[in-house]
């Protein structure tokens, strides 16, 4: 079993609508969380932290369920721009990728 | 920009031969990271260096060994090449182990 894992999509969506992601991790004794945005062929990017009690940044919303080892992002109203890979990350020792999640918005 | 810089951009190398790529942190920065990104994949943690002291390491063989210089710049060197090892390397800089790490563009290996 991966140590996080990640549905890779890609999830094709119009522009304005509403997508989710879903991350789970298999480490319970993680001490931190991230989602980051990576663009084709780039660097990852840190897109935001992700808190216990949730965490909004303009259009994104992020979550994390201790309990059930699962994070989320929501992006509200999708924008062209917002096409990219978004890659869960866990932090112990060191930081732990997902797989990334292609989000492809379309006009 | 983050301002961390890796050279080369892009490299194409044979198996069974060496590479040694190149990393400047950001200013400030005493700790550097190395992953490998495979196609389709996330980065993998391959090993970290705090203040010139190699500070964890990933799931990776002994023939991907690493340096980091005095000034935080930093090397991660591939012996023995595989084609397993064509992939995209990610070093990230942070100003301490634990805070967050930045990352360069990266150099794409191609091992033929």
């Amino acid at each position: 079993r991966k140590e996080v894992e990640q549905d890779p999509g890609p999830f094709n969506v119009p522009e304005g609508a509403t997508v989710a992601f879903n991350c789970t991790y298999s480490n319970s004794a993680s001490q931190s969380f991230f989602w980051y945005r990576q663009d084709c062929r780039k660097e990852p990017k840190l897109l935001m932290s992700v808190y216990s009690s949730g965490n909004e940044d303009g259009r994104f919303t992020a979550q994390l369920n201790r309990a059930s080892q699962y994070i989320s992002l929501l992006i509200r109203d999708s924008k062209l721009s917002d096409s990219a890979t978004y890659l869960c990350v866990v932090k112990g020792s060191k930081l732990i990728f997902g797989q990334g999640t292609t989000l492809q918005v379309k006009p | 920009e983050t301002g961390v810089t890796q050279s080369p951009t892009h490299l194409i190398k044979t198996r069974g031969q060496q590479v040694t790529l190149r990393c400047s942190s950001q200013s400030g920065h005493n700790t550097v990271s190395w992953y490998q990104q495979a196609l389709g994949q996330g980065p993998q943690f391959i090993f970290q260096y705090y203040r010139e002291e190699e500070n964890g390491r990933g799931n990776f063989p002994p023939r991907f060994s690493g340096l980091q210089f005095p000034n935080y710049s930093s090397e991660l060197n591939v012996n023995a090449l595989e084609l397993d090892d064509s992939a995209l390397y990610l070093c990230a800089s942070s100003p301490g182990t634990q805070e967050t790490q930045y990352f360069g563009p990266g150099t794409r290996l191609l091992v033929l």
